[in-house]
């Protein structure tokens, strides 16, 4: 078992509409957690970090359950330049290695 | 800032030939980090730096693939010899805090 997994969609959404991301871990040792975006042919890069207490950042809110082991990514009034693949992340504590999970691709349609 | 550098950024060979992929991490960096990407498997680590020095190398799929990093702006990534299913992308990224790591453009790899 993979020990970041996620949907692997993909989700095609009409501009403006809502769309949430879920996100498993597997690790309980997994301390810090966050969410990338990769966009075709290029590399990640991150988007933003995963709180416990929730974290918002304009359209983007992330949440986390760490009692569910769970992740979660909102992304609200959706725009085209949102398509792109978003991969969940996951860090023990006092490591430097990141876990990825395999992503999940959002197309935003006019 | 330039970001971090990778060369070359697609390279195509033969089942057999020796390859070489080079990072240029990000100055001031001192973790340097070499992943593997590919449909299937998605993102994968292979071995990361800190200050030059290997810490883990776990995620190095076989004897056939090798990293060195002889001083803080440059690293490779060696694989001799190459295979078909060695084909992906591969990715060099650099990072001060634990977070958040820069990646290079990647480096496509096709081994037919």
């Amino acid at each position: 078992r993979k020990e970041v997994e996620q949907d692997p969609g993909p989700f095609n959404v009409p501009e403006g509409a809502t769309v949430a991301f879920n996100c498993t871990y597997s690790n309980s040792a997994s301390q810090s957690f966050f969410w990338y975006r990769q966009d075709c042919r290029k590399e990640p890069k991150l988007l933003m970090s995963v709180y416990s207490s929730g974290n918002e950042d304009g359209r983007f809110t992330a949440q986390l359950n760490r009692a569910s082991q769970y992740i979660s990514l909102l992304i609200r009034d959706s725009k085209l330049s949102d398509s792109a693949t978003y991969l969940c992340v996951a860090r023990p504590a006092g490591s430097y290695q990141l876990t990825f999970g395999k992503g999940t691709k959002l197309s935003v349609i006019p | 800032d330039a970001g971090v550098i990778q060369s070359p950024r697609h390279e195509v060979t033969e089942m057999g030939q020796e390859v070489t992929l080079r990072c240029k991490p990000i100055s001031g960096h001192d973790y340097l980090f070499w992943y593997r990407q590919t449909m299937m498997r998605g993102l994968e680590l292979l071995i990361y730096f800190n200050n030059n020095v290997p810490i883990d190398d776990s995620g190095m799929p076989e004897d056939r693939f090798s990293a060195k990093m002889p001083n803080a702006s440059f690293s490779t990534l060696k694989i001799q010899p190459s295979e078909p299913r060695d084909s992906a992308v591969y990715f060099c990224a650099s990072s001060f805090r634990p977070e958040t790591q820069y990646f290079g453009p990647g480096t496509r790899l096709l081994v037919l």
